[in-house]
């Protein structure tokens, strides 16, 4: 099956810090990858769509100048959290679609972010 | 966004089947219908999914009701790794997005 990791699975920063997560698609090509978050016993909050070559779209209420998108080759899209703060503390979840099955996505087991 | 709504929780007995319901009343004619589970600190992960016709694979059942306006992800045999969030999605055309509902909290018990 389909295979997506994710780097690092959990990190600890300062207040004002970037942290950037990888999402990889590690046996498929993703031409489309996701990027959710979750707070503790809630559903996942889909923060924006990233394209191949292009620009990201970003959900309404998501600052796109925070939360910095890359999606530079067809199986590697990253996450760059801006001056992270308190309140950015959660669990980062990306997928990519697999055009090959009926557009199924596949999730990454996860980024835990705390700052401090 | 076609929406979908599912039971908060539901609890089963170990070895016993189990029906998850799911209904999607907005659905469109080529909108897919999801089924993902998720446990505790890990990413979700792929169940199933169909468009009009009941689908079985090595994990659940799919059962597409005739109007298309539910479904019922069937576990034929609940095991205590069974135990999760499962989330009903309807993939969005043409963007491809899915917008994750509450989810049903299955509780397998011993």
């Amino acid at each position: 099956g389909a295979v997506v990791s994710q780097h690092p699975s959990r990190v600890i920063c300062k207040s004002g810090t970037s942290v950037k997560i990888e999402c990889r698609s590690l046996d498929f090509q993703a031409t489309t990858m996701f990027w959710y978050r979750q707070f503790p016993k809630q559903s996942l909050m889909l923060m924006a769509t990233s394209n191949e070559g292009s620009k990201a779209t970003y959900e309404q209420g998501v600052e796109k100048d925070k939360f910095l998108i890359n999606h530079a080759s067809l199986t590697l899209s990253t996450l760059t959290v801006t001056s992270a703060h308190p309140e950015d503390s959660s669990f980062y979840i990306c997928s990519a679609r697999d055009a090959a099955e009926a557009y199924t996505q596949y999730f990454g087991p996860g980024t835990r972010l705390t700052v401090l | 966004d076609a929406k979908t709504t599912q039971p908060n929780s539901m609890e089963s007995n170990e070895e016993e089947p189990v029906h998850l319901p799911c209904n999607h009343s907005t659905i469109s004619g080529t909108d897919y219908i999801h089924w993902y589970r998720q446990l505790p600190s890990q990413g979700p992960e792929y169940v199933i999914h169909g468009l009009t016709s009941n689908v079985n694979n090595r994990m659940a059942s799919l059962a597409i009701a005739e109007d298309r306006k539910s479904s019922t992800l069937i576990l034929h045999r609940a095991t205590l790794r069974d135990a999760a969030v499962y989330y009903c999605i309807l993939r969005d055309v043409p963007t491809y997005k899915y917008i994750f509902g509450t989810g049903t909290r299955l509780k397998v018990l011993a």
